[in-house]
């Protein structure tokens, strides 16, 4: 059963920093992985998707990685700024037929 | 193009009371979710449907039924609430392809007293 791990919980960092969210997973098998992000009070918004065919994607200041053989993606935010703060879930599935599993999230902090 | 619809937002109900949470999609998704959030614990599945007429378990379905006679309508039936059953709840939805995103709606909040 796949397993998603998000680390660290939690995480402050001062405006302009750029960072890197880490995402584990236990099973290689992946169809594909989405990095959501999640506002306090309001559902997940969808920032990036990559197949498991791709090794990378990028939108604007984020930049996601896939790395199915050490089981890790990472999503790269650039200049970092204070509205960058929320919380963070990576997911991944097996198949087109399976759910998404997510990982807990990190809730990142923008301190200006 | 309204994406993913819930209603209700916000709902309080007595132990023993059942309701329906209501989620409808116009993207012509395949395939919905219902997901309950607790802080701390992450995202867990409820119940899931590849298609109309088909629905399936997930990792927590006690208390809790789905049907899904329309493509567009998910429906998540709580029966006899209960404390434990106090959770905010994300219907979502998605096509099968690779490149299917999976879209949220903004959540129904429920509290059982």
């Amino acid at each position: 059963k796949q397993e998603v791990t998000q680390i660290p919980a939690a995480l402050s960092v001062p405006e302009g920093e750029n960072l890197v969210l880490n995402c584990s997973f236990t099973d290689s098998a992946i169809y594909n992985l989405q990095w959501f992000r999640q506002d306090p009070g309001k559902g997940l918004t969808s920032l990036l998707l990559i197949q498991s065919s791709q090794r990378e994607q990028t939108s604007g200041r984020l930049n996601a990685s896939l790395d199915k053989s050490s089981g890790r993606s990472t999503l790269y935010i650039a200049a970092s700024q204070p509205g960058d703060s929320a919380t963070y879930l990576c997911a991944s599935s097996n198949s087109g037929n399976t759910p998404l599993v997510f990982g807990k999230g990190t809730r990142l902090s923008v301190i200006a | 193009n309204a994406g993913v619809t819930q209603t209700p937002k916000f709902r309080i109900l007595k132990i023993g009371q059942s309701m329906t949470l209501q989620c409808t999609q116009d993207m012509n998704h395949n395939y919905m979710y219902w997901y309950r959030q607790d802080p701390g614990m992450g995202l867990k599945l409820i119940y899931y449907s590849v298609g109309a007429g088909i629905t399936d378990k997930g990792e927590v379905p006690n208390g809790y039924n789905v049907s899904r006679s329309t493509t567009e309508d998910f429906p998540l039936r709580l029966e006899l609430a209960a404390p434990s059953q106090t959770s905010v709840y994300f219907c979502a939805s998605k096509t099968g392809l690779p490149t299917g995103e999976l879209f949220f709606g903004e959540g129904s909040r429920l509290t059982v007293l």
